[in-house]
């Protein structure tokens, strides 16, 4: 399996703060990186997509970098809506594997 | 858009199997560009990929649960079920269906609302 590792498992911040989550795989999978946003009671929700493509609808305060093994996750300036728990995924090989997921809090 | 709606028991008894129907909406499950698999999460934890499905019938599983899962699809009905076999309270958790869509990057685009299932005598 390719375990997913990301940090931090949580993060408080402020409205208007600039955010970094970052997802490390214990091996390379390219730019096959994917990263959900979940709020609670729902289902999860595709932000980005292979490592740096915004999915549609998305706004543009979100973006993702990184290739091989370390990727990350910006938001550039936090909004209400987006306290929520995020999460990364490879799509690498066909066993996909989950981060374990970054809650981001009010501080 | 597709739109997928989980449906089936909120409550198994340990050892039985449980059973979940998806229905899709918006679009034909007789689609190359689809994959449609299930993805579990036990309450306040992360999300596990149980396992694929393609609509011609080629099947994907979580090595962790291969033995005890069971994916297919009714086309006709424009559905995807999914059988898990004796089930423990480890099996208790939030399941949703999903599609992967089969672009250069694989990723999982639309999901279920993911019922609630119990596993508890």
């Amino acid at each position: 399996d390719i375990q997913m590792t990301q940090s931090p498992s949580s993060l408080s911040a402020s409205v208007g703060d600039r955010v970094t989550i970052t997802c490390r795989a214990s091996q390379r999978v390219n730019n096959y990186l994917n990263w959900y946003q979940q709020k609670p009671g729902k289902a999860p929700k595709l932000l980005i997509f292979a490592a740096s493509s915004l999915q549609n609808g998305v706004p543009s305060r979100f973006s993702g970098s990184g290739s091989g093994t370390d990727f990350t996750l910006t938001i550039s300036s936090l909004q209400l809506e987006d306290f929520a728990t995020y999460y990364c995924q490879q799509s690498y090989n066909t066993l996909y594997t989950f981060g374990q997921g970054t809650k981001l809090e009010i501080k | 858009q597709l739109q997928l709606q989980e449906s089936g028991p909120g409550l198994v008894t340990p050892s039985e199997t449980l059973s979940l129907t998806c229905s899709v909406s918006g679009g034909s499950i007789i689609n190359r560009n689809y994959y449609w698999g299930w993805i579990r999460q036990p309450p306040g934890k992360g999300l596990e990929w149980i396992g694929s499905i393609f609509y011609g019938g080629t099947t994907y599983y979580n090595p962790s649960l291969k033995s005890r899962v069971t994916i297919s699809v009714d086309a006709s009905r424009n559905q995807v079920s999914l059988k898990l076999s004796s089930v423990t309270a480890a099996d208790t958790a939030f399941y949703f269906c999903a599609t992967t869509y089969l672009g250069t990057v694989y990723y999982f685009d639309s999901w279920g609302q993911g019922p609630l299932v119990t596993v508890s005598s």
